[in-house]
């Protein structure tokens, strides 16, 4: 029963381009949620997080959006950088230091 | 200052036999999780530890089990290996209480293949 889902295992975005990574989940007692990059042969590194009291936040490019009614949260990357191109991790926590990831989106941004 | 240090990386195992991974917190972090991460699944949380106590456990069978030292530093092991158990072993440490904040710090991890 996968609670955390990224229905999109690939993205190809253009240098300069914004990049959407989409996550659903089915747990409503999730009230953080949190997004990392991972690179090949290194772990998953933390980008920006967002609590459920909060529908938005930024860190510089990246900007999380939180729809609790939909049970949806998107990353948003502007603009996206080769540097950029990575998988991308959601993952969910019911105010425990336990997480529930997503299985991941390869973003590759292209120039 | 130093991260997450996972040792060792690469692991060598044959199906039967146990292995004990190693993970060293960055320091005054005392929140160690262990994650499992396959092709399949994805990242999966194995346990979770404070101050020597298991917090939190993921579903995973008995074979799997971990345990923290008085300096946070972690070990997991794994007994009776199968070949479903090859996988990148990560390990996250925190700060108390700041981690779904400021997220928590992976480790390179552990591979382990079993065959």
């Amino acid at each position: 029963d996968q609670q955390v889902k990224q229905n999109s295992p690939s993205l190809s975005v253009q240098e300069g381009r914004i990049s959407i990574l989409n996550c659903d989940y089915t747990n409503s007692m999730f009230d953080y949620f949190l997004w990392y990059k991972k690179y090949p042969a290194e772990g998953p590194t933390f980008l920006i997080s967002i609590s459920s009291i909060k529908d938005k936040n930024e860190d510089g490019r990246f900007t999380v959006f939180l729809n609790k009614s939909a049970k949806h949260l998107s990353l948003h990357i502007v603009p996206s950088q080769p540097g950029d191109s990575a998988v991308y991790f959601c993952a969910a926590s019911d105010r425990t230091d336990k997480l529930i990831f997503g299985t991941g989106t390869r973003l590759q941004v292209f120039p | 200052k130093a991260g997450v240090t996972q040792t060792p990386r690469y692991l060598i195992k044959t199906r039967g036999q146990q292995v004990t991974l190693s993970c060293s917190p960055i320091s005054g972090h005392r929140s160690v999780s262990w994650y499992q991460q396959t092709p399949g699944q994805g990242l999966q949380f194995l346990f979770e530890y404070f101050s020597e106590t298991q917090r939190n456990k993921g579903n995973f069978p008995g074979r799997f089990s971990g345990r923290q030292f008085s300096n946070s530093r972690s070990e997991m092991n794994v007994s009776t290996l199968e070949l479903g158990d090859s996988a990148l072993y990560l390990c996250a440490s925190s700060l108390q209480g700041v981690g779904l904040r400021y997220g928590y710090t992976f480790g390179s991890g552990t591979r382990l293949t079993v065959v």
